[in-house]
């Protein structure tokens, strides 16, 4: 059971580059999200997706943009990288949104922008 | 603001004994809280959650005790062992989203 799957799992960009994470979960959940960790913080929801066709902001969204290609796919884009966006993002989903069943976590891309 | 608090970094425990991981949160708003285990490289793992009309969730070595009035939930590990090594979330959620804490990483020695 792959779950939750994120690519690429390490990438190094340039400032002003643009570059998408990619997201797919195999579970057949309806909710899908972006969070974003940096070191001694805890995990910031950037985007949220709590059903195909449907995206909103989260606490930390200025920067990035998402799409939810299906029920499948959530992807995040960064239009133009700025070295604040360093980070590890990881991508969650879950049955429904409005539920109390945990979220399940991808393993991450760790991202690093120069 | 930080609505969900873990003002410990860091706990180092030796292994058998217990180790008690402390979260405070400032919104009694929130219906469910969670606790996430993360290793180092992977995704944040779900490990307990507890219902906040309840006031203790018991699963295998794992506790959550929650006290509202407090507004105050600890995680216990009896006995710890060297896997649970790792850094704990403490999570809460309202109206669908998750707000985590900044972790405590556990150090549990043999």
């Amino acid at each position: 059971n792959a779950g939750v799957t994120q690519t690429p799992k390490f990438q190094v960009l340039k400032t002003g580059q643009s570059m998408t994470l990619q997201c797919a979960q195999d579970m057949n959940h309806n909710s899908m999200y972006w969070y974003r960790q940096d070191p001694g913080m805890g995990l910031r929801l950037i985007y949220y997706s709590a059903s195909e066709g449907t995206t909103d902001k989260g606490e930390v969204p200025n920067g990035y943009n998402v799409s939810r290609l299906n029920k499948r796919e959530f992807s995040l884009r960064l239009e133009s990288a700025a070295p604040s966006q360093t980070s590890v993002y990881f991508c969650a989903s879950r049955t429904v949104f409005y539920s109390n069943q945990p979220q399940h976590f991808g393993d991450g891309t760790r991202l690093s922008i120069l | 603001d930080q609505q969900v608090k873990q003002n410990s970094p860091s706990l180092s425990v030796q292994e058998g004994r217990i180790s008690i991981l402390n979260c405070d949160y400032t919104n009694s708003m929130f219906d469910y809280f969670l606790w996430y285990k993360k290793y180092p490289a992977e995704g944040p793992t779900f490990l307990i959650s507890i219902s906040s009309i309840k006031d203790k969730n018991e699963d295998g070595r794992f506790t959550v005790f929650l006290n509202k009035s407090a507004k105050h939930l600890s995680l216990h590990i009896v006995p710890s062992q060297p896997g649970d090594s790792a850094v704990y979330f403490c999570a809460a959620t309202r109206e669908g989203n998750l707000i985590f804490g900044k972790g405590t990483k556990l150090s549990v020695k043999p």
